[in-house]
């Protein structure tokens, strides 16, 4: 049982496109967190939210709490965006998706 | 600026060798944390520290140990390599419980 799934798993984006990514989560939060992992292996951290929704850049994550939902949006997608995208769920510990991997085609 | 450091970044081990993996942060976290991390699986939690001189275990804790004798380190031991412990591990610290984390960038290790 997985308490976090995303979707879709693997992604292939021409550059300029728009691009979701979904999370659902089964456990009640304190706050669900978009991580960010580069082919080099490190992982960043892009949002942590716990309601409403957040912007940094061409990036926005949103949150649905009735509906245990949340979606990573980049706009006008760019090669280096290429990364594995993480969802997390933060309670008195954390849950991670297993990541959405992100390739945009120039 | 630092952040979390972790040492080493690639090690092979042979069945039943021993290893310590080092990680130092340097932004006074109370919450430290070691994953690993396997194709086609969540980051998975090994042992975690809630403050110095405590640990507790994770998700996936057999045939490791940890020690936090000073807060800003975390130490990763693996007494009795086995091929089954191959992966990538990540170090990440964390100001509270549920605050954003920060990793380190991870230490490929292979057990043959």
């Amino acid at each position: 049982k997985n308490e976090v799934e995303q979707s879709p798993q693997n992604l292939t984006a021409q550059e300029g496109e728009f691009i979701t990514i979904n999370c659902s989560y089964s456990v009640g939060i304190s706050a669900l967190h978009w991580l960010q992992q580069h082919p080099g292996g490190g992982i960043v951290s892009l949002f942590m939210l716990s309601s409403g929704k957040k912007k940094h850049g061409r990036l926005i994550a949103t949150i649905n709490i009735q509906e245990k939902h949340s979606s990573l949006h980049i706009t006008a997608s760019h090669p280096r965006d290429s990364a594995v995208y993480i969802c997390a769920a933060s309670t008195n510990q954390f849950y991670f998706g297993t990541g959405t991997s992100l390739t945009v085609i120039p | 600026n630092a952040g979390v450091t972790q040492t080493p970044k690639f090690r092979v081990l042979k069945t039943g060798q021993s290893m310590t993996l080092l990680c130092a942060q340097d932004m006074n976290h109370e919450y430290m944390y070691w994953y690993r991390q396997d194709p086609g699986m969540g980051l998975r939690l090994i042992h975690y520290s809630v403050g110095e001189g405590t640990t507790a275990k994770g998700e996936v804790p057999d045939g490791y140990n940890v020690s936090r004798l000073k807060k800003q380190n975390f130490l990763l031991g693996l007494e009795s390599a086995a091929p089954s412990q191959t992966s990538v591990y990540f170090c990440a610290s964390s100001y509270e419980g549920f605050s954003p984390l920060h990793f380190g960038n991870g230490t490929r290790l292979t057990v043959t």
